[in-house]
């Protein structure tokens, strides 16, 4: 069982429509919760980040995260066309050997067509 | 404020030659995290730095190396290169140490071995 997984896609959604990209984990440690963005031949940019049960909203993005059933999602409302890109979904257990290591799924690709 | 900064931005090297990438974090980060990016692998985690000594360390083997100033810039050093070595070479810095703290990532260093 990958530590991170992630549907690799593509998703595919219109214009304006909400994407939906969901994220498991496996380390019931875990305490940190990232997602970044990638665009192709591009570094990975970070775009939320969620430490507690529940959602946090930022603009047109939502994280969501549930600790007891080890998900976090992402909801991307009012898709735009700029929003298609690899999303990653990255997690950190805190604290002693986890110093500074995210450990990252594979990603999941967004495509939004007009 | 200036984002993290990798140089070179490309590079060609031959097997069995050695290479070293720099990696300049945002000003005032003293975390550096280094990551290897491969389609096929995704990210994985090199190691992690913080105050000039080593606190992590992913599952490589000892060819790679780095190291820490301090003025927080930081070298990683691939030895003996080999052809699977090509990849994208991420360095992310964070205010604090712990992992558990928002990683900003440079734009990389696209190493290609032949």
């Amino acid at each position: 069982q990958k530590e991170v997984e992630q549907n690799s896609g593509p998703l595919s959604v219109p214009e304006g429509a909400i994407a939906s990209l969901n994220c498991t984990y496996s380390d019931r440690g875990s305490q940190s919760f990232f997602w970044y963005r990638q665009y192709s031949g591009k570094s990975p940019e970070l775009i939320m980040f969620i430490y507690s049960n529940g959602d946090k909203e930022d603009g047109r993005f939502t994280a969501q995260l549930n600790k007891a059933s080890q998900y976090v999602s992402l909801l991307i409302r009012d898709s735009q066309p700029s929003d298609s890109a690899t999303y990653l979904c990255a997690v950190n257990r805190a604290g002693g050997t986890s110093y500074g290591k995210l450990t990252f799924g594979q990603g999941t690709i967004l495509t939004v067509h007009p | 404020k200036a984002g993290v900064t990798q140089t070179p931005r490309y590079l060609i090297k031959t097997r069995g030659q050695q290479v070293t990438l720099s990696c300049s974090p945002i000003s005032g980060h003293r975390s550096v995290s280094w990551y290897q990016q491969t389609p096929g692998q995704g990210l994985q985690f090199l190691f992690e730095y913080f105050s000039e000594t080593q606190r992590n360390k992913g599952n490589f083997p000892g060819r790679f190396s780095g190291r820490q100033f301090s003025n927080s810039r930081s070298e990683m050093n691939v030895s003996t290169l080999e052809l699977g070595d090509s990849a994208l070479y991420l360095c992310a810095s964070s205010f604090l140490a712990g992992g558990g703290n928002e990683q900003f990532f440079g734009p990389g260093t696209r190493l290609t071995v032949l």
